[in-house]
């Protein structure tokens, strides 16, 4: 099966330092990455459609320029958090948009990673 | 607007049936799922189904759509405490963007 790997799974950094965080397809090709954020006890918030080769899309009320996303491969999209702040602690999701045809099909579905808990101190 | 509400518990005896529902308001949604969340860890797809079926039974799951209610459940049978997690149904249309419901919480106990 699909299997979308991220590191690292967990994370502390300072307040003002910025965090990396990766997202992979393992045994797929994913031209469509996703980033979600997830508060405690509550659901996923999509903040982002990550293109490979172009511009990622962000939600409504997510800053670009504070959540930078790069999609370099057909399977490697990151999120780099910047000059984090305690309220940007959070679990952050990725997943993957792929699947056995490749493609948008009825086969095909997001599949997730494991996650990464960001802690700002 | 894209709301998906769920209720936000629900505790069933082991062995019984388990039964989690959701709403969502967006009529044109082409696919609907269910995902389940153990603690700590990411999303694991447990089922889906097209917005042109009324019910799907993959094992001990099944699914039942009522597109006029715009409503979703999601039924497990012969619940175990390994079935103990938040589940979250999603919508999608048309598009591979989810938005996802509120989630619940199924708590098992023997």
């Amino acid at each position: 099966g699909a299997v979308v790997s991220q590191h690292p799974s967990r994370v502390i950094c300072k307040s003002g330092t910025s965090v990396k965080i990766e997202c992979r397809s393992l045994d797929f090709q994913a031209t469509t990455m996703f980033w979600y954020r997830q508060f405690p006890k509550k659901s996923l918030m999509l903040m982002a459609t990550s293109n490979e080769g172009s511009k990622a899309t962000y939600e409504q009320g997510v800053e670009k320029d504070k959540f930078l996303i790069n999609h370099a491969s057909l399977t490697l999209s990151t999120l780099t958090v910047t000059s984090a702040h305690p309220e940007d602690s959070s679990f952050y999701i990725c997943s993957a948009w792929g699947g056995l045809a490749g493609g948008p099909s009825s086969t095909d579905t997001q599949y997730f990673g494991p996650g990464t808990r960001l802690t700002v101190l | 607007g894209e709301d998906v509400e769920q209720s936000l518990f629900l505790s069933v005896r082991e062995g019984d049936s388990s039964v989690i529902n959701c709403t969502y308001t967006d009529s044109s949604s082409t696919y609907l799922y269910w995902y389940k969340q153990e603690p700590g860890a990411g999303l694991q797809l447990l089922t889906y189904i097209f917005s042109n079926m009324d019910m799907k039974q993959d094992q001990r799951l099944t699914v039942l759509l009522n597109k006029k209610d715009k409503h979703l459940s999601l039924r497990i049978a012969d619940t175990q405490t390994g079935d103990s997690a938040i589940y979250f149904c999603a919508e999608a249309w048309n598009t591979d963007k989810l938005i996802f419901g509120t989630g619940t919480r199924l708590q098992v106990f023997p």
